[in-house]
């Protein structure tokens, strides 16, 4: 089963920009798609397509993926966007999705 | 709007059986797919399985064989999750969420707002 890789948590101060990445075999061949979980709300997608943004998503969050690397890049971190972060992509080799571990975004 | 309602929580005893309904509204049910999602206490979301509406055929994921049953009711756009044989590492919340499926590619894009299982004696 494809392996995706996430860090587990990352800080920033509000203002600054928050890059948070995942990890996988080539995932540049692969669509990409973030999602948002604050506590005891249900995931929010917040990036889809690597980089495409669904209705009511601030241009703030934004997408990128090459390589072995996709990237989560959240521009003017504000204090209402910690939360935890997971990306996931399409495994055609099993025909379903999976989901990074997930990474905690701290604004300090 | 689109929407995903899921039924409320629930607590079991080990051994006992729950049902975990999602009904759907605000889009045409067999057009989408259904995803379920686990999420154990303190844990990370885990794919549990998605069912292609119109077959009703289930895609599993690894463990999630056996004990688990996914199921669809188009007559009232709902889907269902049951869960046989209770045991406490079932605890955790439950999301159905819609498919959007396309190229051998997809992600959900709206979810339920999750149900609480607990199993404790």
């Amino acid at each position: 089963s494809y392996v995706l890789t996430q860090p587990p948590s990352v800080s920033v101060a509000p203002g600054q920009t928050a890059r948070i990445t995942c990890g996988g075999n080539n995932i540049g061949s692969k669509s990409v798609h973030w999602y948002q979980q604050k506590p005891g709300q249900a995931p929010v997608v917040v990036v889809y397509d690597d980089s495409d943004r669904p209705s009511g998503i601030p241009e703030r969050f934004s997408g990128s993926n090459s390589g072995n690397t996709a990237t989560l890049t959240i521009s003017r971190v504000e204090a209402g966007d910690e939360a935890d972060y997971y990306c996931q992509v399409w495994d055609s080799s099993s025909d379903h999705p999976v989901f990074g571990e997930g990474t905690k975004l701290t604004v300090l | 709007q689109v929407q995903l309602v899921q039924s409320g929580s629930e607590l079991k005893k080990p051994g006992a059986s729950v049902k975990v309904s999602c009904r759907a509204s605000g889009y045409t049910f067999t057009s989408y797919a259904m995803n379920w999602v686990r999420q154990a206490p303190g844990q990370g979301l885990e794919w549990m399985a998605w069912i292609n509406t119109n077959t009703g055929n289930p895609t599993y994921a690894q463990g999630f064989t056996g004990r688990f049953v996914f199921s669809l009711d188009t007559s009232v756009s709902t889907a269902y999750l049951q869960i046989s044989s209770l045991k406490a590492e079932d605890t955790a919340v439950y999301y159905c969420a819609r498919l959007d499926y396309y190229d051998s590619s997809g992600y959900a894009d709206y979810w339920g707002q999750g149900t609480l299982v607990t199993v404790s004696s």
